[in-house]
């Protein structure tokens, strides 16, 4: 049973534009809802993070949104950048769920377009 | 200076050699973990340490050991490898945070494990 799961392997936007990435989730017991990236032959890089409690967090050219009602969160990058080019993993994690670890999803490949 | 280094980078050995990956980081994290990434790409726990102690072991074949001499090193010992044993496997390293933040995972930069 994958309890997080990212339903677009691959997304494709132009340089300047917004991406928008999706994440789902199954388990109500999670407490923390994370994006790290990850570029080829490297490990994965936290991004951002939000907690349940909140609907919304930014950090920069970065947003993380929770809808907790229909178990779903997305990262929004604006404006896009060749470099942000990379597999994007979500994740969750909550101290009642799996003794804390994180569950991840199996990623969406974004391309960004000069 | 690395935060979590992982070594080798690269292992290629043949199905029933025993072979070990070492973790370090350099963070004063208490919490210490090893993910395997298979071929669908999809980050899978397999252990986790906090300051030594065993916290978590998934369901993962008592062939893979990991040991923990200190808080800073995570090491995993494979024994019998088997083609399936194929993977990325990933170290990370974390602090457990109070409040309503929370910093993530800091990851190595993975081992490749090729079974042949």
């Amino acid at each position: 049973d994958q309890q997080v799961k990212q339903n677009s392997p691959s997304l494709s936007v132009q340089e300047g534009r917004i991406s928008i990435l999706n994440c789902d989730y199954t388990n109500s017991m999670f407490d923390y809802f994370l994006w790290y990236k990850k570029y080829p032959a490297e490990g994965p890089t936290f991004l951002i993070s939000i907690s349940s409690i909140k609907d919304k967090n930014e950090d920069g050219r970065f947003t993380v949104f929770l809808n907790k009602s229909a178990k779903h969160l997305s990262l929004h990058i604006v404006p896009s950048q060749p470099g942000d080019s990379a597999v994007y993993f979500c994740a969750a994690s909550g101290i009642r769920v799996n003794a804390g670890k994180s569950t991840f999803g199996d990623g969406t490949t974004l391309t960004v377009k000069p | 200076d690395t935060a979590v280094s992982q070594t080798p980078k690269y292992l290629v050995t043949q199905m029933g050699n025993d072979k070990s990956i070492k973790c370090e980081q350099n963070l004063g994290h208490d919490t210490m973990y090893w993910y395997k990434q298979d071929s669908k790409k999809f980050l899978k726990i397999m252990f986790s340490y906090n300051n030594k102690e065993l916290i978590i072991n998934e369901t993962v074949p008592n062939r893979f050991s990991p040991k923990s001499p200190d808080k800073a090193h995570l090491n995993l010992h494979i024994n019998s490898l088997e083609l399936g044993d194929s993977a990325v496997y990933f170290c990370a390293s974390s602090q457990i945070l109070s409040g309503t933040d929370l910093a993530g995972y800091t990851f190595g930069s993975g081992t490749r494990l090729t079974v042949v």
